[in-house]
């Protein structure tokens, strides 16, 4: 299976601030790569796939990129609403595995 | 709306089995497959396999194979994950979840369930 391996697991940040999550892929996994946020007590959701694709509906401070196996997930200005725990995902083979969560804190 | 509505909490002794439903409204299933993605307290999330709801065809994690059915009924538009043999770690929030979009991967989930709560306990 191929291992996502996302940093930090947690990170503390204010509103306004610039925020970035990474996801390392143990293989190649061209760029199927997708991105949810999980609040407390809810399903996850959908943000960003195929590495950069922002899905309709979701604000235009996400953003998504690549560099080589890694992933990087940032949020240009970090709203309230942003508090949450990240997850990437990733679908270039079967079983489709995830990281192991980035949370973002109220710092 | 699009929509997956699922079935309750559920608690269940060590060595039974569990089965959750999870309806689905607001497109057309038959086109479309579901998976189902568990999260155990306080951890992440983790994909148990997916079946196609055209076909019958499955897709599994290698740790759920054999212990896991998964059906569905195009006539209610229902999914349905059976979990045999439950041991206490394998308590968690079961979502199903499905790809609607297509100019991403099937496995990509932009269509969640609720979750629901299955708890093995003696």
């Amino acid at each position: 299976d191929v291992q996502m391996t996302q940093s930090p697991p947690s990170l503390s940040a204010s509103v306004g601030d610039r925020v970035t999550i990474t996801c390392r892929a143990s293989q190649f996994i061209m760029n199927y790569l997708n991105w949810y946020q999980q609040k407390p007590g809810k399903a996850p959701k959908l943000l960003i796939y195929t590495t950069s694709t922002l899905r309709g509906g979701v604000p235009s401070r996400f953003s998504g990129g690549e560099s080589g196996t890694d992933f990087t997930l940032t949020i240009s200005s970090l709203q309230p609403e942003d508090f949450a725990t990240y997850y990437c995902q990733q679908t270039y083979t079967s079983p489709p595995t995830f990281g192991q969560g980035t949370k973002v804190e109220v710092k | 709306q699009v929509q997956l509505v699922q079935s309750g909490t559920e608690v269940k002794k060590p060595g039974a089995s569990v089965k959750v439903s999870c309806r689905a409204s607001g497109y057309t299933f038959r086109n479309y497959g579901m998976s189902w993605v568990r999260q155990a307290p306080g951890q992440g999330l983790e994909w148990m396999g997916w079946i196609s709801a055209s076909n019958g065809d499955t897709q599994f994690a290698q740790k759920f194979q054999g212990r896991v059915t998964m059906t569905t009924d195009t006539s209610t538009s229902t999914a349905y994950m059976e979990l045999r043999s439950l041991r206490s770690d394998d308590t968690a929030v079961y979502y199903c979840a499905t790809g609607l979009s297509a100019s991403a991967h099937f496995l990509c989930l932009d269509t969640w369930g609720q979750g629901t709560l299955v708890t093995a306990t003696s």
